[in-house]
């Protein structure tokens, strides 16, 4: 079975500090790999996602992840966070593209990011 | 177009009593998806439909639990002689899958959730 390791379950970082969440998963084949966030009080929102190509994805707020295949993470980077950034942040991965994998997600256990202002 | 919607947004309810819950996809969606997320864990695969036909279930699925998706747009998730475990986060998501080609899977886009709490 697929599975989605985060690495730190709470992060405390000051505004300005560089940020990185590791994001390790277990599966062979072709995978599609996703971070999404949710802010204090709001729903999940998607971050940014990794389908094929370029193996450095940017998302939206000055997000980027790195897939590496060798190591299976896409571990996701900012380089100055901001105390907006406060929030639980989710690696998930679609393992497989074929119509019978159903594209569902599997999830990691998530990072809490607290940004000290 | 406003996004997943989810109603109720909370629930509270005595053990053995049945619940019943609704999620509102986008409207162009053709993929329909229940997850379950519980204190300190992310997001757990329920179910999913592809229009009105529900293609997969997890094992975290008991007896207990059943979903429809009448008509390919809404969907209910029922849970049956609820139990204190069943207490959760039920996170609706929809996504529309263009073919069945690959590449063609689009992200899946969630709603605010229900959150059970089950006495």
């Amino acid at each position: 079975a697929q599975s989605v390791s985060q690495h730190n379950h709470h992060v405390i970082l000051s505004e300005a500090a560089s940020l990185e969440l590791g994001c390790n998963y277990s599966y062979g084949g072709t995978v599609n790999l996703f971070w999404y966030v949710q802010y204090p009080g709001q729903h999940l929102q998607l971050l940014l996602k990794y389908f094929s190509g370029d193996p450095l994805v940017k998302g939206i707020k000055g997000f980027e992840a790195e897939f590496i295949k060798s190591k299976f993470s896409f571990n996701l980077r900012k380089p100055s966070v901001q105390w907006s950034d406060t929030a639980e942040y989710f690696c998930a991965v679609n393992a497989g593209v074929l119509v019978e994998y159903g594209n569902k997600l599997v999830f990691g256990a998530g990072t809490i990011l607290r940004v000290k202002s | 177009d406003t996004g997943v919607s989810q109603d109720p947004r909370h629930k509270i309810t005595k053990r053995g009593q049945n619940v019943t819950f609704r999620c509102d996809p986008i409207s162009e969606h053709n993929r329909l998806y229940w997850y379950r997320q519980t204190l300190g864990q992310g997001p757990e695969f329920l179910t999913y439909f592809q229009n009105e036909a529900q293609l997969e279930k997890s094992r975290l699925l008991s007896d207990r639990f059943s979903a429809e998706r009448p008509k390919g747009s809404f969907s209910t998730l029922e849970i049956q002689r609820t139990e204190q475990g069943d207490s959760a986060m039920y996170l609706c998501a929809s996504s529309y899958r263009t073919s069945e080609r690959l590449h063609s899977y689009n992200e899946q886009f969630f709603g605010p959730g229900t959150r059970l709490t089950v006495l």
